[in-house]
């Protein structure tokens, strides 16, 4: 299957700072891109879809200045969380579409990347 | 009412019998629909997708779809150990996918 990497796996930073995730697909073009954040014993919930030379679309709830998504290559995808608080300490999860997908088919997932906030 | 749901569980077998996982979803546009295995602390890995109704086998999994009752299914025969984790149902329409809770499925040796 199609590879995407995600990284970092996991980072602590302090409350107020910015901290950047990204998401590269490593064999395949990736034309769209999802968010998600999960938090213990939770689903994976969809922050936002990006598609690369566009905005990202975010969900509902979901703070677009607060979540900074960047799609400005067909392999690279980044979540920027900006003034980071305590309450979004979670785990984060990209994953991945190709440009010769339908839009139902499967989406490659990264090893999710764990932010602590303290 | 939840647009996807799943038994939370934790559902527990004994090592080499069949695991039966259900989900039901709200949303009768759906088109495709996936299996999910995830391990504590670990991102999701696909094991199973299905589009038709019907069943669909891969080694020990099989999937059971019926777009009528908005069901699908993941039936896991000689459960291992190894197959311990939270499974992971998705529901994917217009290219969007939507999960549920997760069902802990524990086999024991």
């Amino acid at each position: 299957g199609a590879v995407v990497s995600q990284h970092p796996s996991w980072v602590i930073c302090k409350r107020g700072t910015s901290v950047k995730i990204e998401c590269r697909s490593l064999d395949f073009q990736a034309t769209t891109m999802f968010w998600y954040r999960q938090f213990p014993k939770q689903s994976l919930m969809l922050m936002a879809t990006s598609n690369e030379g566009s905005k990202a679309t975010y969900e509902q709830g979901v703070e677009k200045d607060k979540f900074l998504i960047n799609h400005a290559s067909l392999t690279l995808s980044t979540l920027t969380v900006t003034s980071a608080h305590p309450e979004d300490s979670s785990f984060y999860i990209c994953s991945a579409r190709g440009s010769g997908q339908g839009a139902n088919t499967e989406a490659f997932f990264g090893q999710g990347t764990r932010l602590t906030v303290v | 009412q939840k647009e996807v749901e799943q038994n939370s569980g934790p559902l527990s077998v004994p090592e080499g019998a069949i695991a039966s996982l259900n989900c039901t979803y709200s949303d009768r546009g759906s088109q495709s629909f996936f299996w999910y295995r995830q391990y504590s602390g670990k991102s999701p890995e696909l094991i199973m997708f299905i589009y038709s109704n019907g069943d669909k086998e891969d080694g020990r999994f099989t999937a059971q779809l019926n777009k009528a009752s908005q069901y699908v299914s993941l039936l896991i025969r000689d459960s291992q150990p190894s197959d311990s984790a939270t499974y992971l149902c998705a529901v994917v329409n217009a290219g969007k996918s939507t999960f549920g809770d997760g069902t802990t499925l524990t086999v024991k040796p």
